[in-house]
């Protein structure tokens, strides 16, 4: 069955580099979606991805924050100076066109030191 | 803005026993309403996903209900084992766009 797959399964970085996190959606979606998870707390939705361009994103995606599809499989999420406050699980989701359905990735632990 | 609320936070049973688990939402213009187990430090695993018209869903011993009006869903888990033991969260999807609002999810532990 096919799934969202997501590199690195944990992350540990210090305050201030930078951080891309990779996510291989399924194949054939064309719309892409990051969560983040902070201990303790609820998934919160960053940002929506659909046509090369963002659909929607939340205040907590700021300008730290970017989004890339570099090639036909990849989709990233790129943190350009990390604060403590990163320190989250980060899920990807993929869907396809006409799905009801987000279909979730096993997220990547980024550890803020 | 969607508020999605789950009670109990946490709820521990002995095996066998069935479980039930809530999760209200403030706004009912919904378009559909998934439930998620999530295993800690883990990922989300779908479980079910109801659509707005429909009134419940099944998959094997996991029935979920859906009362759209009065803003509410129910899981049901029947004769618990300890291999449930996770937490479970569930989300409502809005009818204008596809971002998830989740609840804070209920831990579930199944005592052997």
């Amino acid at each position: 069955e096919p799934e969202v797959t997501q590199t690195p399964s944990h992350q540990v970085t210090q305050m201030g580099q930078e951080v891309i996190l990779r996510c291989v959606p399924i194949s054939n979606h064309l719309y892409f979606y990051w969560y983040r998870q902070i201990l303790g707390q609820k998934v919160e939705f960053l940002v929506s991805f659909y046509n090369n361009e963002i659909s929607e994103k939340s205040e907590i995606f700021d300008d730290q924050f970017s989004v890339e599809r570099p090639d036909g499989s990849n989709f990233t999420l790129k943190i350009r100076s990390t604060k403590l406050e990163d320190s989250a699980m980060y899920f990807c989701a993929s869907r396809g066109n006409g799905d009801y359905e987000q279909y979730f990735g096993p997220g990547t632990r980024l550890t803020v030191t | 803005k969607q508020e999605v609320t789950q009670i109990p936070a946490a709820l521990s049973v002995p095996e066998g026993e069935n479980l039930v688990l809530n999760c209200s939402f403030t706004d009912s213009a919904i378009y559909n309403l998934q439930w998620f187990r999530q295993d800690p430090g883990k990922g989300l695993t779908s479980l079910l996903l109801i659509q707005s018209s429909q009134r419940e869903q099944t998959s094997g011993r996991l029935n979920a209900s859906l009362d759209k009006s009065s803003g509410r869903s129910t899981l049901y888990i029947a004769a618990s084992q300890p291999g449930d033991s996770a937490t479970y969260l569930c989300a409502v999807r809005p009818g204008n766009d596809y971002k998830l609002s989740f609840g804070a999810g209920t831990t579930v532990t199944v005592r052997a």
